[in-house]
């Protein structure tokens, strides 16, 4: 149980469009996902809490315009990269929250995000 | 606020060998600690996890880490490592009761034959 999926796994797009990944707990609901971005050999970095029914919180020196976050339902949570620009390519991971008496994370598998 | 240490960026070992993972932690409260694998292109896979009782936890692919609260330490081992084990690890922590995970920098393990 407890899986995550993210759609597309690899979009690659020209400058100045936007792309939408979309996240979905497959087999429970997430009332928090997370959105982080992971840059080549690099860590994951947290972008953004996504709390369903509610805006998005965003870490220091995202921002909120450029990375759009909706939460509409207990299963679904969407980031939209708008204009996107080739500095916005990257591996985007999104991850939901599974409260077992602790929080505990599961992951989706990534979308590399590439912009020419 | 929690931090986390991951001294190796890379470790190279051969097959069969021994491995370590080193990670270290700083936290003002009481931690969750995380081991996670991401193997090329994939998301997160969770390798094992201390909640509380046993310091020694295993996972199911023959490794296992070891809380040590004294030296805020998590390192990660296996006493003997496969070609698939190349992979990159990540070592994370949440505070009991917060939502958001803290991850280290990561440690790519290179396995060669």
């Amino acid at each position: 149980g407890a899986v995550v999926s993210q759609h597309p796994s690899r979009v690659i797009c020209k400058s100045g469009t936007s792309v939408k990944i979309e996240c979905r707990s497959l087999d429970f609901q997430a009332t928090t996902m997370f959105w982080y971005r992971q840059f080549p050999k690099q860590s994951l970095m947290l972008m953004a809490t996504s709390n369903e029914g509610s805006k998005a919180t965003y870490e220091q020196g995202v921002e909120k315009d450029k990375f759009l976050i909706n939460h509409a339902s207990l299963t679904l949570s969407t980031l939209t990269v708008t204009s996107a620009h080739p500095e916005d390519s990257s591996f985007y991971i999104c991850s939901a929250r599974v409260l077992r008496g602790y929080n505990e994370q599961f992951f989706g598998p990534g979308t590399r995000l590439t912009v020419l | 606020a929690q931090s986390v240490t991951q001294l190796d960026s890379q470790v190279p070992v051969f097959e069969e060998a021994p491995v370590e993972l080193r990670c270290n932690y700083s936290s003002s409260v009481s931690v969750y600690l995380f081991w996670y694998v991401q193997y090329p292109n994939q998301g997160l896979q969770l390798l094992l996890k201390y909640l509380s009782g046993s310091t020694l936890v295993e996972s199911i692919n023959g490794f296992e880490a070891e809380f040590n609260k004294s030296q805020t330490s998590f390192h990660l081992r296996k006493p003997s490592v496969h070609i698939s084990d190349t992979a990159e690890y990540f070592c994370a922590v949440t505070s009991l009761g917060g939502q958001n995970f803290v991850f280290g920098p990561g440690t790519r393990l290179s396995v060669l034959p």
